[in-house]
């Protein structure tokens, strides 16, 4: 079985000061993990995405995680936060299981607040 | 490419009536998701389709929901009849594994369904 847990679902941070939102994973096969970011009334928009090469991953908007095996976390982090961050963001863990089988599990969300 | 399309964009109906949701994946993409979205229950993969043939639809919450793949660039999810309790944001979503594909998932606007 797998699990995704983000363990904040409100973060608020103030402009110009470093964002992290945390999320850690379990599942018994390697996955791919993913972050995508929902901003209101908009769909989701893909930031960033692990897929066994470099644990670092960069992706857009100066969003970048690490994922750290030993934690099973996979943590999304900013140096410095702006007001358009403020949108709500979702880690997946999705995995191939057999053929034509996946197994997607989102996380439920963080809303990220950013104070001005 | 044009991304996901969903149509309509928001729809309003009566309890009873029948409502249909359309997708048209980016082109190449030969899986397509359908998803729901509530304050309560947050996103909840209700369907998922491989080459046009469902996968797995254990997400899908009961037989007022049936979802369609007649070809590779077009979907449809139904409810018949609907009740207010169907109202949520639903999204269409697609990806690939051609070329190395790593299981990211690209969104389309959603559907706004108000069931009054």
């Amino acid at each position: 079985a797998q699990s995704v847990t983000q363990l904040d679902s409100h973060v608020s941070v103030s402009e110009g000061t470093p964002v992290l939102l945390r999320c850690n994973y379990s599942s018994s096969y390697s996955p791919s993990l993913f972050w995508y970011v929902q901003h209101p009334n908009k769909g989701l928009q893909l930031l960033l995405k692990y897929t066994s090469a470099a644990t670092l991953v960069k992706g857009i908007n100066g969003f970048e995680a690490e994922f750290k095996k030993s934690e099973t976390s996979f943590h999304l982090t900013k140096p410095s936060a702006h007001m358009s961050d403020a949108a709500e963001y979702f880690c997946v863990v999705t995995l191939r299981m057999d053929t034509g089988r996946r197994a997607l599990t989102f996380g439920s969300g963080t809303r990220l607040q950013v104070q001005p | 490419d044009a991304g996901v399309i969903q149509s309509p964009r928001h729809e309003v109906t009566e309890m009873g009536q029948e409502v249909t949701l359309r997708c048209k994946p980016i082109s190449g993409h030969d899986y397509l998701f359908w998803y729901r979205q509530t304050m309560m229950r947050g996103l909840e993969l209700l369907i998922y389709f491989n080459n046009n043939v469902p996968i797995d639809d254990s997400g899908m919450p009961e037989d007022r929901f049936s979802a369609k793949m007649p070809n590779a660039s077009f979907s449809t999810l139904k409810i018949q009849p609907s009740e207010p309790r169907d109202s949520a944001v639903y999204f269409c979503a697609s990806s690939s594994l051609a070329g190395g594909g790593s299981y990211e998932q690209y969104f389309g606007p959603g559907t706004r369904l108000t069931v009054t």
